[in-house]
Formats: structure tokens, sequence, C-alpha cells
């Protein structure tokens, strides 16, 4: 089956740099990469995904790239602000069932 | 709000009982999935329901059974169950059961096994 790899664990930047999370996946039919926010008591939050059609994804300060040949994907979030301290997940699924799996979660801290 | 509901917010049982985990997809979703999420093992999917038959099946222990019922609610049967079951138990839905499907995720249940 797929394995997603996902680094850096933790991450703690200042409010206003950018912060950068990336996943490797193994199983090249993967086709369909989601990126979850889960803050704390709460369940997972998709906030950004991207096809394997699609190379570079965007919305507003977040931003998410696909490398299909070396099979890696990273979350860019720029401006960082301290609501966007949280535990980031990626994942990765493939036709035809759509079962994904998750990365092992980035703590990210934004300090004031 | 994710619009998933899941019932009970937290439960707490002993070792060899039984417990049933219930959620209730957004309205219009056909899909239901659950996962498991421990400490040491991440986001773990169990199962997948799609419009009431059984789709997929990830790492779900025998003891752990899962149905979708015909108002597409669905509950997760635990059994036998073990300290190591203590997790938080998350069920998502997504309108199809196709590829590149967003889940969306309810707010979980937290179990613990003393």
């Amino acid at each position: 089956g797929e394995n997603v790899e996902q680094h850096p664990s933790t991450l703690s930047v200042q409010e206003g740099d950018s912060a950068v999370i990336k996943c490797t996946y193994s199983d090249s039919a993967s086709n369909y990469f989601p990126w979850y926010k889960q803050e704390l008591g709460k369940g997972p939050q998709l906030i950004i995904d991207i096809r394997s059609n699609v190379g570079e994804k965007k919305d507003q300060r977040i931003a998410v790239t696909l490398n299909k040949t070396a099979k890696h994907f990273s979350l860019h979030i720029t401006e960082t602000q301290p609501e966007d301290s949280a535990v980031y997940f990626c994942a990765a699924s493939s036709a035809p069932v759509g079962q994904f799996y998750f990365g092992t979660g980035t703590s990210l801290t934004v300090i004031p | 709000d994710s619009g998933v509901t899941q019932t009970p917010k937290h439960l707490i049982t002993a070792t060899g009982q039984r417990v049933t985990l219930r959620c209730s997809p957004r309205s219009g979703d056909l899909s239901v999935y659950w996962y498991q999420q421990s400490l040491d093992q991440g986001l773990q999917f169990l199962i997948q329901y799609y419009n009431g038959e059984e789709r997929a099946k990830g790492n779900i222990l025998e003891r752990f059974s899962a149905q979708q019922f015909p108002d597409l609610h669905s509950e997760l049967n635990l059994s036998s169950l073990e300290l190591g079951d203590s997790a938080l138990y998350f069920c998502a839905s997504s309108v199809n059961s196709g590829w590149g499907e967003t889940q969306y995720f309810g707010p979980g249940t937290r179990l613990l096994v003393l």
C-alpha cells in the first residue's frame, strides 16, 4: 500500500514568517493530495488540495506544490499568524476507492 | 463546523467491554469513513461505507465492525476492548466514493479504555 512520510514533525516560526511542510509518497498511482489542519480538540479540516494533473495551487496565504516525478508535495504558508498554530496532516489517495493515507502530522507553532 | 456529527464526544469504559460510536454524515453525502487517531499510530483509515455497502477496508481489527444504515448514518462497534484501543475515533463523509473526493471530518469521539 501507500506510504506517506511527513517532515518536520514540529515547526516553530515567528509571526509573519513562512512555514513549509513536506511530504513524500510511495505509490505512483496516487493522484489526489489534500492537506488538513487539526486544531486542539477538533477534527481535521481540509485547507487545500491538489490533483496530479496540476503542479501548484494557491489559496490566499496557503499554497501547495506537487512534484510527481520525485513523488513529493509541500504545503507553504506565508505571512503566518498565531491562528495558524495547529497540527497539519498531508494525505495521498488513489483511484478508485479514495482510501486516504495520512502523514504523521506536523505541529506548527507561530510565535507572536 | 463540517456538518458531520459524532456521538458521544467522550466515552470511558473498561477492558473487555463493547461500545458503539455513531456518525451522521453531511446532508447529501453517501460515503462514510472511519479513522482511528492515536499518539503512536497517527491517523489510520479503518473502513469506508458507500450508500449502505462496505467499499474499502483499512487497518480495522476483527474485533471492530461497522455498518451504514438506510438513512446513511453509520455506527462503529468496538468489542472486547483493550487498553490499546484508547484513541480518538473520527468519522468523515464525502459526496461519492470516487478518487479525489474531499472528505469532511466530524469532531471525533474520544475513547478511553481503563
